[in-house]
């Protein structure tokens, strides 16, 4: 059973449009987490929320981590080519339990 | 500061023949992740290990595949009698164990193993 399902899959887009990627999950998560993921490397950490309804912005990224701390979005304003690649969120639950990834989001931004 | 090594980068080997794959956390990491990634997909969890704890081995696919972690630091993932479907990148991954950074995972580059 996947905990984390992120929608879409796949999401090919133009160099300039705007997007919006989403994590749902019946589960409560005490944080969430966004990684990036570039071809040949291991993913990387991009912002972490606490808060339920909380936002946080990364330059032309803002993350939203839903009320009910549940779900969570990204979204991106204006992509570039480099914001190409593999974008998972990762749920946290309380005490020492593993964190669990999303399904995945694979993103091409096309010049 | 030095990040989560692994090694070897590349591995590859017959079908039939024992591999280990090695991790090295960043130093003061308490928690220990592998995770199997195919091909352009999401990450597969094999196994979890928290500072003296059980290990969490429930996504560990077959009996063939085990792992350990000596001295709370290096971890060896071992894939006995390699199968073609075995072929994927393996990432190890660490993470701070407490407080508001809890489960924030730092990645290894990864091994990627072919089976021929």
């Amino acid at each position: 059973t996947q905990l984390l399902e992120q929608s879409p899959q796949f999401l090919s887009i133009q160099e300039g449009e705007n997007l919006t990627v989403y994590c749902n999950s019946s589960s409560v998560f005490s944080s969430l987490q966004w990684y990036r993921q570039e071809p040949g490397e291991g993913p990387v950490l991009l912002v972490t929320v606490v808060t339920g309804g909380e936002v946080k912005k990364l330059k032309r990224l803002t993350f939203q981590f839903g009320d009910a701390r549940k779900d969570s979005s990204l979204h991106i304003t204006a992509a570039q080519p480099g914001d190409t690649g593999l974008y998972l969120c990762a749920g946290v639950k309380g005490g020492y339990q593993k964190v669990t990834f999303g399904t995945g989001t694979k993103l091409q931004v096309i010049p | 500061g030095a990040g989560v090594s692994q090694s070897p980068s590349n591995k590859v080997t017959e079908k039939g023949k024992d591999v280990e794959l090695r991790c090295d956390p960043i130093s003061g990491h308490t928690a220990l992740y592998w995770y199997r990634q195919s091909l352009g997909q999401g990450l597969e969890f094999l196994i979890y290990f928290q500072g003296n704890s059980a290990p969490d081995k429930s996504g560990l696919p077959s009996d063939r595949f085990s792992a350990e972690r000596t001295g709370g630091s290096v971890s060896t993932l071992t894939i006995q009698r390699t199968q073609q479907e075995d072929s994927a990148v393996y990432l190890c991954a660490s993470s701070w164990s407490g407080g508001a950074r809890w489960g924030e995972q730092f990645f290894g580059p990864g091994t990627r193993l072919t089976v021929l």
